[in-house]
């Protein structure tokens, strides 16, 4: 069984700051990898996939990048709509098995 | 517009059972593999269950293994997802989630409440 872990728990950065979260996997993993946001009171939301591909309207602030074990999600200048909870996310394609990370919760400085 | 739309969700008693629904629209429901994801309260996400586009292959959690059953009707196009035998552990907001690897869509509900209290 992979393990996601990622690092830090929590991050305080101020408006306009750089932002790098960490997520780690127990082994080696491909490509596929993504990175959800998931604001208080509401469903995560997709913003990577396969490890740096945007999804679907995710601005470019966003970048997602690593490979085997370590991945890591950028944003290049925190906007206020930011500050949310990340999880990355091992989606195995066969068996279609999921393992997300323990998130990283980030908050304004 | 993408919809999905989980209920069911309720208070029931441990070793109670629930059944869960996930209605959807705007997106071909029947080519589609779904998952269930839950969260617990103030916890992350975790993996519940898979059911491939045409039912030919389920997958589920160790935690819930012979105690949930996924399954889904593609001329309803609607999800479920049949717990019994429910702990404590069980309780969490259930999400169902659309996911296409390929084309990058992942496509999740709003979530129904399961709270196992006796």
């Amino acid at each position: 069984e992979i393990v996601m872990t990622q690092s830090p728990a929590t991050l305080s950065v101020s408006l306009g700051e750089r932002a790098t979260l960490s997520c780690r996997a127990s082994q080696t993993v491909s490509s596929n990898l993504a990175w959800y946001q998931q604001k208080p009171g509401q469903a995560p939301s997709l913003l990577i996939y396969g490890v740096s591909t945007r999804a679907t309207d995710i601005p470019a602030r966003f970048s997602g990048t690593g490979s085997g074990t370590e991945f890591t999600l950028t944003i290049s200048s925190l906007q206020s709509e930011d500050f949310a909870i990340y999880y990355c996310q091992h989606y195995n394609s066969w068996p279609p098995v999921w393992t997300f990370g323990q998130g990283t919760k980030v908050e304004i400085k | 517009q993408v919809q999905l739309v989980e209920s069911g969700g309720g208070v029931v008693q441990p070793g109670g059972s629930l059944r869960l629904s996930c209605a959807t629209s705007g997106f071909g429901f029947s080519g589609y593999g779904m998952h269930w994801v839950r969260q617990a309260p103030g916890k992350g996400l975790q993996w519940v269950a898979f059911i491939r586009y045409n039912s030919s292959h389920k997958y589920y959690a160790d935690s819930v293994k012979g105690r949930f059953t996924i399954s889904r009707d593609n001329s309803e196009n609607t999800l479920y997802l049949q717990m019994s035998g429910l702990t404590v552990e069980d309780a969490a907001v259930y999400y169902c989630v659309a996911f296409h690897d390929t084309k990058g869509e992942a496509f999740w509900g709003q979530g129904t409440l399961v709270t196992v209290s006796s």
